[in-house]
């Protein structure tokens, strides 16, 4: 069946450093990809929606300049959190659809 | 900004006990999912309903949308450890976007 991977799964970095997120659609083209957040113990808030050589849609209170979404072919999308500080760290996860809904694995990330 | 309101936020019972789950909104959805994620992992999908009032059983988990498909409740008879994880309604308001729910975390103590 269909499989969204992420990568890297977990990433620890310090504070200021970019962090790049990559989300991949292994068997199937993904023309959109949803970008999540969620903190611990709480449910997972839309970022960002983005679709294959457009720009991204982000929701209300999320920075575009913070969160670079890049989505450049059918079966990659990234999402860059700049210079990231410790409010940052969350469980970011993606999810496409091929006819039905593929979230990806999620990435734990960790800014000291 | 989340439009579904989940009820209780936690929830701790004892093997065998009985459940339910509210996932509330003000807005119409044209589906609504719910869905089970462990810690670390991503939400897996246990059922998607989009008639109002439509009922589904999974075993010994029964889904319910409301009538005016705003809300949703989610039924659980006879819990077990098994059952524990974080519970996660998500509606759809137009296309493929997806709202979660502010989530439901179930303990079930063996």
């Amino acid at each position: 069946g269909a499989v969204v991977s992420q990568h890297p799964s977990w990433v620890i970095c310090k504070s200021g450093t970019s962090v790049k997120i990559e989300c991949r659609s292994l068997d199937f083209q993904a023309t959109t990809m949803f970008w999540y957040r969620q903190f611990p113990k709480q449910s997972l808030m839309l970022m960002a929606t983005s679709n294959e050589g457009s720009k991204a849609t982000y929701e209300q209170g999320v920075e575009k300049d913070k969160f670079l979404i890049n989505h450049a072919s059918l079966t990659l999308s990234t999402l860059t959190v700049t210079s990231a500080h410790p409010e940052d760290s969350s469980f970011y996860i993606c999810r496409t659809l091929c006819n039905e809904q593929f979230f990806g694995p999620g990435t734990r990330l960790t800014v000291l | 900004t989340q439009l579904l309101e989940q009820s209780p936020q936690f929830l701790s019972i004892q093997e065998g006990e009985n459940l339910t789950v509210y996932c509330n909104s003000s807005s119409v959805f044209s589906s609504l999912q719910w869905y089970r994620q462990e810690p670390g992992e991503g939400p897996v999908l246990l059922v998607t309903v989009v008639t109002g009032g439509e009922v589904k059983k999974l075993k010994r988990l029964t889904f319910q949308f409301g009538d005016a498909r705003k809300d949703s409740s989610l039924h659980i008879t006879a819990a077990q450890p098994g059952d524990t994880g974080l519970y996660l309604c998500a509606g759809a308001l137009t296309g493929n976007q997806f709202y979660f729910g502010t989530g439901t975390s179930l303990t079930v103590i063996p």
